[in-house]
């Protein structure tokens, strides 16, 4: 299975929005409603902050928001701040029961 | 409150075998709705699934690891273990377990335990 396509970096000004795409095939993000996003700053576990596509955990900010249309899910974080300032990863569910990540993303508040 | 600790050595000698525990606390790993996985990162880099366990047993591995990788359970003690084979220093990483919910991809994570592969 190949990896998902991230772009490597994004970057935006506090109070802006920015997406962040994530690109697959029908036998991942395509074929399921199973794509999840994840935060992670350095030296730090990665933290979920999307699943299923566009659920929020509890304690997750409504700033942040996913969606998907067709093999590519995006994630956008709206009203940008200081502290969004992280690696972003997407992962999806595939047809032969694994998982599969994104390279990662990430972003940068200018 | 569920709780996942990874544990096992930090060093092992190339062409070894990495071995691995994660105890569950807080939740049973018996119910039929759950299944139990590992991830890993190397230093630097991104996030590479590893496989997963389900109630029964029944295991799933990436394709690019599957040929040494093994992954088991001991739902009685609340433990799963990642068993991977002829480790090189690409091997190490981070290693990540988490705890699955079928029908989502709803997750949680264990704090992640380092793994070096040096002689």
């Amino acid at each position: 299975q190949s990896a998902l396509t991230q772009p490597a970096s994004v970057s935006g000004s506090p109070g802006q929005s920015i997406t962040i795409s994530c690109t697959g095939t029908s036998s991942d993000i395509g074929g399921f409603n199973y794509v999840s996003w994840y935060q992670q700053y350095p030296g730090k576990a990665p933290k979920l902050m999307i699943y299923d596509v566009t659920n929020r955990p509890s304690g997750v900010s409504t700033r942040f928001s996913g969606s998907k249309s067709g093999n590519t899910a995006s994630l956008t974080i709206s009203g940008l701040q200081a502290e969004d300032e992280a690696h972003y990863y997407c992962s999806s569910y595939t047809t032969t029961n694994t998982r599969v990540f994104g390279g990662g993303t990430h972003l940068t508040v200018l | 409150q569920l709780l996942l600790q990874e544990s096992g050595p930090g060093l092992v000698k190339p062409s070894g075998t990495l071995s691995l525990t994660c105890t569950v606390s807080g939740d049973s790993m018996s119910s039929r709705a759950y299944y139990w996985g590992w991830i890993r990162q190397p230093p630097g880099k991104g996030l590479e699934w590893i496989g997963s366990i389900n109630y029964s047993g029944r295991t799933s591995y990436n394709p690019s690891l599957k040929s040494r990788v093994t992954i088991s359970a001991d739902t009685s003690k609340n433990k799963f273990s990642l068993n991977l084979d002829s480790v090189t220093a690409a091997d190490t990483a981070l290693y990540y377990c988490a705890k699955y919910i079928q029908n989502t991809m709803r997750d949680y994570w264990g704090r992640g335990t380092l793994v070096a592969v040096s002689s």
